[in-house]
C-alpha cells in the first residue's frame, strides 16, 4: 500500500513552455502533498507544501508564480513549471502524508519526474 | 532552522563488510527519522523509519538507532552486497509534523 505515482516521469521542452507534473496517491488519501526538488549529487529541497483545498505554502526563495501548485482532491496535486528556462531543469519529486491516523506523519515518495528544458 | 549532515558522503567497500552510515541534526525537537534508498534517476524508498520515542529499528540486514538528545542516527547495513550501491539519505521530521529536512546523502558502493 501507499504508492505514489507521477505522471510524467520524464519530460523535455523548448525553453519558454509550461509543463505540468502530477502526483498521485493511488491507495491512499493524502491531505497533504509535498513537492521537492533535486540537483544532480545534491539532496531534495522542499519547494512547498500543498494542502487539499487551500494555497500552497512555499519555501522561501521558490517562486509562487513560477511553480504554481493545485491540489484540487485528496489523491491529486499538480505542479506547473510556467514558462521553463534550462536553469529550472531538474528532478522534480512529490509526496503524499497519509490521511488515515496510525501513519505517523510518514511521507510516500513518488518516482520523480526528470524535466530538461532545451 | 534544522540542519542534516551525512558522514561520509561517498564511500567504497567490497562486498560482504558491515558498514555504518552516519546522520546528524541540529535541532533534536524531532518527530521522525527516516532512512531512505535513491538509486540514480530514481525516486526514494523509504528504508526504516524511527519515532522519536524509540531508539531502533530493524529491517532485515538493516538497522538504525537513534539518538535524539545527542543528535545522531546510524544505519547499519551488514553483509553488504553489490545491490546495496545506492544513495542513503536521511530525513528528519520536525515537531510540527510538516517539513522533512534531507541530509546530502552517502553514496555507497559495493564492490563485488
Amino acid at each position: 500500500g501507499a504508492v505514489v505515482s507521477q505522471h510524467p516521469s520524464w519530460v523535455i521542452c523548448k525553453s519558454g513552455t509550461s509543463v505540468k507534473i502530477e502526483c498521485r496517491s493511488l491507495d491512499f488519501q493524502a491531505t497533504t502533498m509535498f513537492w521537492y526538488r533535486q540537483f544532480p549529487k545534491q539532496s531534495l529541497m522542499l519547494m512547498a507544501t500543498s494542502n487539499e483545498g487551500s494555497k500552497a505554502t512555499y519555501e522561501q526563495g521558490v517562486e509562487k508564480d513560477k511553480f504554481l501548485i493545485n491540489h484540487a482532491s485528496l489523491t491529486l496535486s499538480t505542479l506547473t513549471v510556467t514558462s521553463a528556462h534550462p536553469e529550472d531543469s531538474s528532478f522534480y519529486i512529490c509526496s503524499a502524508r497519509a490521511l488515515r491516523s496510525g501513519a505517523h506523519n510518514e511521507q510516500f515518495f513518488g518516482p520523480g519526474t526528470r524535466l530538461t528544458v532545451l | 532552522k534544522q540542519e542534516v549532515t551525512q558522514i561520509p558522503a561517498a564511500l567504497s567497500v567490497p562486498e560482504g563488510e558491515n558498514l555504518v552510515l552516519n546522520c546528524s541534526f541540529t535541532d533534536s525537537a524531532i518527530y521522525n527519522l527516516q532512512w531512505f534508498r535513491q538509486d540514480p534517476g530514481k525516486g526514494l524508498t523509504s528504508l526504516l523509519l524511527i519515532q522519536s520515542s524509540q531508539r531502533e529499528q530493524t529491517s532485515g540486514r538493516l538497522n538504525a538507532s537513534l539518538d535524539k538528545s545527542s543528535g545522531r542516527s546510524t544505519l547499519y547495513i551488514a553483509a553488504s552486497q553489490p545491490g546495496d550501491s545506492a544513495t542513503y539519505l536521511c530525513a528528519v521530521l520536525g515537531n510540527a509534523g510538516n517539513m522533512l529536512t534531507f541530509g546530502g546523502g552517502t553514496r555507497l558502493m559495493v564492490k563485488p
